[in-house]
């Protein structure tokens, strides 16, 4: 069965903190990985794709990294308005294009 | 190009209503997904729909269904309400109906079950 655990559940951060999400995933042919901001009460907002192994993508403060096994998305320097729960998805090859979600990381970052 | 649209934004119901919610989808995208939210979950597939046909489903029951139409606007249908159906639902749309690509999300719809 298809996994995702995100970790940890919440982070609470000082503005200027750097540091990393995890998003551990067990999946029997990885289409993608996919991180997602959602803001409370909204929708989420698409930020990377991610398709195989060594892949790194930046946006920002935010750079997602992926392995075989992980993908982590690292925060430099955060500030307040990054404050936000982030959702990793993988998509399996083969079959319908159905993406699993993780139950995310709660993100605060103190001013 | 406008963003997926979602109705209505929140409802009240009581345990063995039905209700229908409301979709549009960005103008050239053949794929629609669905999704319950509860609080402090990840999304949660319930169905999705390609070029009006169902493409794929989740763990729901048959009390879950819904259609999708040519001019890109989808509907959600939920018989018999229990109160566990209470959460955020999510419809989000994907450009070129095949795998690999982002999905945009709506706003969401806030259904609360009494």
């Amino acid at each position: 069965e298809d996994q995702v655990t995100q970790s940890p559940e919440a982070l609470r951060l000082q503005e200027g903190e750097s540091s990393s999400l995890n998003c551990s995933y067990t999946v029997s042919g990885l289409r993608g990985l996919f991180w997602y901001r959602q803001d409370p009460g909204k929708g989420p907002e698409f930020l990377f794709t991610l398709y195989s192994a060594g892949e790194e993508k930046e946006k920002e403060r935010l750079k997602a990294t992926l392995t075989k096994k992980e993908s982590f998305l690292h925060i430099t320097a955060p500030k307040p308005e990054d404050s936000a729960t982030y959702l990793c998805a993988v998509e399996k090859t083969g079959g319908s294009y159905i993406p699993t979600f993780g139950r995310g990381t709660s993100l605060i970052v103190h001013p | 190009e406008t963003g997926v649209t979602q109705s209505p934004t929140h409802l009240i119901k009581t345990r063995g209503q039905q209700v229908t919610l409301r979709c549009s989808s960005q103008s050239g995208h053949n794929t629609v997904s669905w999704y319950q939210q509860a609080l402090g979950q990840g999304p949660q597939f319930i169905f999705q729909y390609y070029r009006e046909e169902e493409n794929g489903r989740g763990n729901f029951p048959p009390r879950f269904s819904g259609l999708q139409f040519p001019n890109y606007s989808s509907e959600l249908n939920v018989n018999a309400l229990e109160l566990d159906d209470s959460a955020l639902y999510l419809c989000a749309s994907t450009p070129g109906g095949r795998g690999g690509n982002e999905q945009f999300f709506g706003p969401g719809t806030r259904l609360t079950v009494l």
